[in-house]
Parts: C-alpha cells; structure tokens; sequence
C-alpha cells in the first residue's frame, strides 16, 4: 500500500533548530517533495529530493534515504512566520507519477 | 503576474446547484492538476491533465468533471452539489508529469450550504 507517516504537532523556539521527520511506503519512487502550508494558503513548494543525501537551501535542508524510505526537513534559525504545515510527499513511479500526500506537521514558533 | 491562478477564490452556494471553478497558468507548464483539501487538511489529487490529455482519475463522484480546453487552462465543473463538496479545491501546474516543482493556485473556498 502507500502510506505516508509524520508527526501531527510539533512547537520549537525561535532561534532554535527543528528536524521534522517523514516515513513513507510507495508504489515505486521517484522523488520526494516537501511543502509549507500557511493557514488559509496555498501549500509553497520548499524542496525536492530524488537521490540520497541531504539538500541545503538557505535555512532550510532536507534529506532523504530511499533504502528507508526516510525523509526529514531541518528548518534553522527558525522564525516566527515559520509557523505553518509542513507537508511530505513522495512520488510513484507509474505512468502519471502521482503524489501521495501526507497530512502534514503543524509547526508551532514560539517567542 | 499570478502564475496558476483559479476563480472564483470564495463560492457559498446551494445544495443541488452545479458550479464551475476555473483555472489558468501562464508558466507553459504541460501538467496540470484538481486537489481537494478537506476540514481536516488532508491534500487529495482528483484529477490531472498533460497536454490536455487526463492521466490522473481518482475515485470522485462522476458529478466532478475536469474540462481542459488547452494546456493552459484546467476548468471544474461539479453538478449537483452536496454538502460534502465543501472544502477548498486547489489547481495546481508542473512542467511535466515528472517535474520537480509543482505550482499550486490561491485556491478556491467552496461552502455549500
């Protein structure tokens, strides 16, 4: 089956450093996609990971292990618009390469 | 310039009414794509296009059509609407069906009442 497996909550400190963690199960891969979701907003596009190893951009990385179908998201320095949903999806390999969504851990920043 | 952009943004509307969302992107993309995002955040592909061709049909009511009259552009239509239509649908563009980056519209916040 596909499934997709990461933390429904999590609140760290601004300034502070969060690793949020994803697991998953696919038919197939071929990528990984993290996005940030604002309330009320458009899910943004932060990252995209097809091969192992860690992808650094700016303050945020994301690394992805495909032998374990592990991924996580590092978001340092963090801010106060930080606050969001983080959504983890990987994506099939079949003909429409789909992606299957997860339901996404809220951050919470506090002062 | 707005690079996937859906109207109407909010639609309250009546049980049994049919409505039409409609969706452009101006990136050149080949791909695009009809997500619903329920009350519980859940993110959930319906229907996706490449060059006006559909690949992607996933388990919705037939009441749900997708029409794409080019590549640009990617309308919902959605026929005798329920209360359970209500939640936030999302049109989104990639370059290809294998792209790295998928480009999601504002929105469109639909409340059947």
């Amino acid at each position: 089956g596909q499934n997709i497996d990461q933390p429904t909550e999590m609140t760290a400190t601004e300034g502070a450093i969060v690793q949020i963690n994803c697991t998953y199960q696919t038919s197939g891969f071929n990528g990984l996609f993290w996005y940030q979701q604002h309330a009320g907003e458009a899910p943004t596009f932060l990252s995209y990971n097809v091969l192992d190893g860690l992808e650094e951009k700016g303050r945020f990385s994301s690394f992805l292990s495909r032998s374990k179908g592990y991924s996580y998201l590092l978001l340092k320095e963090l801010q106060m618009k930080d606050s969001a949903s983080y959504l983890c999806a990987p994506r099939n390999d079949g003909n429409n390469r789909k992606l299957i969504w997860g339901l996404g851990t809220s951050l919470a920043v506090n002062p | 310039d707005t690079a996937v952009s859906q109207t109407p943004k909010y639609l309250v509307t009546q049980m049994g009414n049919d409505k039409s969302i409609k969706c452009e992107q101006n990136l050149g993309h080949d791909t695009m794509y009809w997500y619903k995002q329920d009350s519980k955040k859940f993110l959930k592909i319906m229907f996706s296009y490449n060059n006006k061709e559909l690949i992607i049909n996933e388990t919705v009511p037939n009441r749900f059509s997708p029409k794409s009259p080019d590549k640009a552009h990617l309308n919902l239509h959605i026929n005798s609407l329920e209360l359970g239509d209500s939640a936030v649908y999302f049109c989104a563009s990639s370059h290809s069906r294998a792209g790295n980056t998928i480009y999601f519209g504002e929105g469109s916040w639909l409340t059947v009442v």
